[in-house]
């Protein structure tokens, strides 16, 4: 069965640190990979995927993941994190689900918070 | 953009009584997507439909039946509402499943 960890349930980063957000997966064939952000009484946003191609995908706000195929991992990172950048991040795998339909499976979430 | 939208922000509800959550998405999508969401357990996916009339159930379907008569639209029904489905209840659309879903804001509703 497939499966998502985010080892990490708090990280704490100062404002204009690097900052990575783990993300360990467990799937049969080849994974597709999703990083969403939730902030606060808001649905999730998408952040960047992965599917097949250069194992360095970036994606919006300044965001990029590294996809790991031997660590079966895609952490998210960022260079220099930003007070903004606080908010719950999800990463997740898609999986099939039978009768030719996938769904996605997502980590429980890692809280995000950048220190001024 | 992509546009999900839900009946409502906030909910409140007695126990047993039955609740309707609708979410509409406006870009001719697929599939489409109910997850609650609770502190500690990330997402779980309630059900799903890749198609008018299709449905398909999740991780957690017990207590929930789902209704999808447009393309647009697709609705979450609990029948008899238990303290135990106080949640957050996120809907999500896609394309298809290589692409990213979007979601709607999000129903925080509360059993009392």
């Amino acid at each position: 069965a497939q499966s998502v960890a985010q080892p990490e349930d708090q990280v704490n980063v100062a404002e204009g640190n690097p900052l990575t957000v783990k993300c360990t997966y467990s799937v049969s064939g080849n994974p597709y990979l999703f990083w969403y952000v939730q902030y606060p009484n808001r649905g999730l946003q998408f952040l960047l995927k992965y599917i097949t191609g250069d194992n360095l995908v970036k994606g919006s706000y300044g965001f990029e993941a590294e996809f790991n195929k031997s660590q079966t991992s895609f952490h998210l990172k960022k260079p220099s994190a930003l007070v903004s950048d606080s908010a719950l991040y999800f990463c997740a795998v898609r999986a099939y689900s039978g009768a030719g339909s996938y769904q996605l499976t997502f980590g429980k979430g890692t809280k995000l918070s950048v220190i001024p | 953009d992509v546009k999900v939208t839900q009946s409502s922000r906030y909910l409140v509800k007695r126990t047993g009584e039955k609740v309707f959550l609708e979410c509409v998405q406006d870009m001719d999508h697929e599939n489409m997507f109910w997850y609650r969401q609770d502190p500690g357990l990330g997402l779980r996916l309630i059900y799903f439909s890749y198609d008018v009339k299709m449905k398909e159930k999740g991780d957690i379907p017990e207590g929930y039946s789902v209704s999808r008569e447009k393309k647009e639209r697709f609705s979450l029904i609990l029948e008899s509402a238990s303290t135990n489905q106080t949640s957050m209840y996120l809907c999500a659309s896609s394309f298809s499943s290589r692409y990213e879903q979007y979601f709607g804001p999000g129903t925080r509703l509360t059993v009392t």
